[in-house]
């Protein structure tokens, strides 16, 4: 099984700050990589996938990159609906994909 | 808008059937791979399987034994269930669009849309 982890585990910023959250799999997964955006009581939305592709509709501050085993969700200047958990997803392996444990970002 | 609604009971007994089904609305079930997820405290997210609208399946290894998914193109739904299940298996259950596309020899794919989740309890 290819094994995701998140760091940090969570983060306190402030509105307009730059945030990074990365995400490592235990192998390769080329580009097979997506991120979700979770709030409360809400379901996961997509957010980027293939690494670095913008999913229709989410704000440019978003992005996303790397490939292999390293990739990196950015978001270039926190607004207040942002403060929710984010997950990276790999697609790679098709027997099993699997999803990072989350880094929840709070209001500092 | 693509809309994706889950339902079914949030209660289940142990060593029972756990059967959710997905509602599609505001498109075609067609063409599409179909998914269930789920996510517990103890677990995170977890992925249980996969359906193509012609039928095919794939499943979470780990849950394979326990698992069938269906899909009722007449009523653009699709359908879980867990056989025997425990209190393990008490979590938020999701259901979502399951999109794939090929670029330059590459097959991304992705969740997406996501219905609201249902919680289903398992309990005596």
């Amino acid at each position: 099984d290819i094994q995701m982890t998140q760091s940090p585990s969570s983060l306190s910023a402030s509105v307009g700050d730059r945030v990074t959250i990365t995400c490592r799999a235990s192998q390769s997964i080329r580009s097979y990589l997506n991120w979700y955006q979770q709030k409360p009581g809400k379901a996961p939305k997509l957010l980027i996938y293939g690494a670095s592709n913008l999913q229709s509709g989410v704000p440019s501050r978003f992005s996303g990159s790397g490939s292999g085993t390293d990739f990196t969700l950015i978001i270039s200047s926190l607004q207040p609906e942002d403060f929710a958990t984010y997950y990276c997803q790999q697609s790679y392996s098709t027997d099993l994909f699997t999803f990072g444990p989350g880094t929840k970002v709070d209001i500092k | 808008q693509l809309q994706l609604q889950e339902s079914g009971p949030g209660l289940v007994k142990p060593s029972e059937t756990l059967s959710l089904t997905c509602t599609v609305s505001g498109g075609s079930i067609s063409g599409y791979y179909w998914t269930w997820i789920r996510q517990s405290p103890g677990k995170g997210l977890e992925w249980i399987g996969s359906v193509y609208y012609s039928g095919s399946t794939y499943y979470n290894p780990s849950l394979k034994s326990r698992v069938t998914t269906s899909l009722d193109t007449s009523k653009n739904q699709f359908s879980l269930r867990l056989r025997s299940v425990t209190a393990a298996d008490t979590s938020v259950y999701y259901c979502a669009r399951h999109p794939w596309i090929t670029d330059y020899g590459d097959s991304y794919n992705w969740f997406d849309p996501w219905g609201q989740g249902i919680l289903v309890f398992v309990s005596s």
